[in-house]
This record gives C-alpha cells, sequence and structure tokens, in this order.
C-alpha cells in the first residue's frame, strides 16, 4: 500500500524558516518524480515544487524561488522541503504528491507564518 | 501561466440528477486531470489525461473537452459524492488548478 506521511509543520515567524518532510512506503520511491503541493486556507491549491526521480533535477514556482529548496534521500525514501524567509501568505497545508498526475497525497502537514 | 475558471463555485444536486462542471483554461492544454477532495481529507485523483478514471473511481464519473474548454460529470448523483471538485492541467509549467467547485447535495 502506497504510503505517503508528512511531517515538520508548524507556527513560525515572518522570516523564519521551516524544514518539511515526506516519509514515503510501499512503492519504489527512487522510481518516481516527487512533488510538494500546497493549499490555502481559502483552499486553492498550489504547485510548490518538484524533484526528479534521482534528484538531479528541482523546479519551483516564481512564487517560492530562491527561498524553497526541494530535496530527496532515496535511500531512506525521504522526500523533503527546506523553506526559509517565509511569508504570511506561505501559509497553508503542505501535501507531498507522487508522479505527475499526483496519484497518492499524503495527509498533509500545516504551515502557520504568523508573527 | 494558465488560469483555470472553474463553474460553478457551487453546485447542489439531488440523488440521481446529472451534474456537470466546467473548466476553463486561458490558454489552450492538452492534458486535463480532475481531483475529488472531501471534507478534512487530502485530495484526490480521479480523472487523469482529460477521460481516464482513476483506479476505483465509479463509471457514473466521465471527463471530456479539449483545447479551452473541459467538463467534468456526474451521470447520476450520489450522497457519496459530495466533495469539492479540481480541475489541473500539466500541459505548461507551471502547472496550475482550477479553484474548485464545491457539489453538495439537495
Amino acid at each position: 500500500e502506497v504510503q505517503l506521511v508528512e511531517s515538520g509543520g508548524g507556527l513560525v515567524k515572518p522570516g523564519g524558516s521551516l524544514k518539511l518532510s515526506c516519509a514515503a512506503s510501499g512503492f519504489t520511491f527512487s522510481d518516481y518524480y516527487m512533488y510538494w503541493v500546497r493549499q490555502t486556507p481559502e483552499k486553492r491549491l498550489e504547485w510548490v515544487a518538484t524533484i526528479s526521480d534521482g534528484g538531479s533535477y528541482t523546479y519551483y514556482p516564481d512564487s517560492v524561488k530562491g527561498r524553497f529548496t526541494i530535496s530527496r534521500d532515496n535511500a531512506k525514501n525521504n522526500l523533503y522541503l527546506q523553506m526559509s524567509s517565509l511569508k504570511s501568505e506561505d501559509t497553508a497545508m503542505y501535501y507531498c504528491a507522487r508522479d505527475r498526475d499526483y496519484d497518492y497525497w499524503g495527509q498533509g502537514t500545516l504551515v502557520t507564518v504568523s508573527a | 501561466e494558465i488560469l483555470l475558471t472553474q463553474s460553478p463555485a457551487i453546485i447542489a444536486a439531488s440523488p440521481g440528477e446529472k451534474v456537470t462542471i466546467t473548466c476553463s483554461a486561458s490558454s489552450s492544454v492538452s492534458y486535463m486531470n480532475w481531483y475529488q477532495q472531501k471534507p478534512g481529507s487530502s485530495p484526490k485523483i480521479w480523472i487523469y489525461g482529460i477521460s481516464n478514471l482513476a483506479s476505483g473511481v465509479p463509471a457514473r464519473f466521465s471527463g471530456s473537452g479539449s483545447g479551452t474548454s473541459f467538463s467534468f460529470t456526474i451521470n447520476s448523483m450520489e450522497a457519496e459524492d459530495v466533495a469539492t471538485y479540481y480541475c489541473q492541467q500539466r500541459s505548461s509549467y507551471p502547472p496550475t488548478f482550477g479553484g474548485g467547485t464545491k457539489l453538495e447535495i439537495k
């Protein structure tokens, strides 16, 4: 059974940093591109980051480029999202998702950016 | 960036009624997905590649469209279909989502 379990969310002040993790199981993690997608309090869904199966290629929207870094450890079946210079508009539920069609999602981890 | 506009934003249907949601793209796309999200849960892939049902999705659901106009249809509404449905394109970067359509039951 495919499982994705996010962790690491919490309350952080504007300008602060946070690192999210996603533990994957039930499939060959190293075979898949992985993604982070967030859902704002208004329920809008936004793509946040992509990483290739081997980890060599990463992609970001302009809204987080230079502030967020996606990475992975294929030996540990873990996906990460390092977030820095956080802004109030980064407040959202963060999900990790598998493959280009986001065919599996985790349960999400909540990030709140507030003073 | 391709903008996706869903309509209606909210729709209420009676059991057995046909439901259609539309997704309009600001530029032509060739690959459209639909996701179902129930309250308190993560989104789930429901339809991929315009018209392909994800595993376990009942046959009363269907997707169609091309270019800038796409639709999502439930042939016969059931209580378990109450959810918010989102369209998403991945034809061009960045991948983008529609604003969602909340489906309620009368």
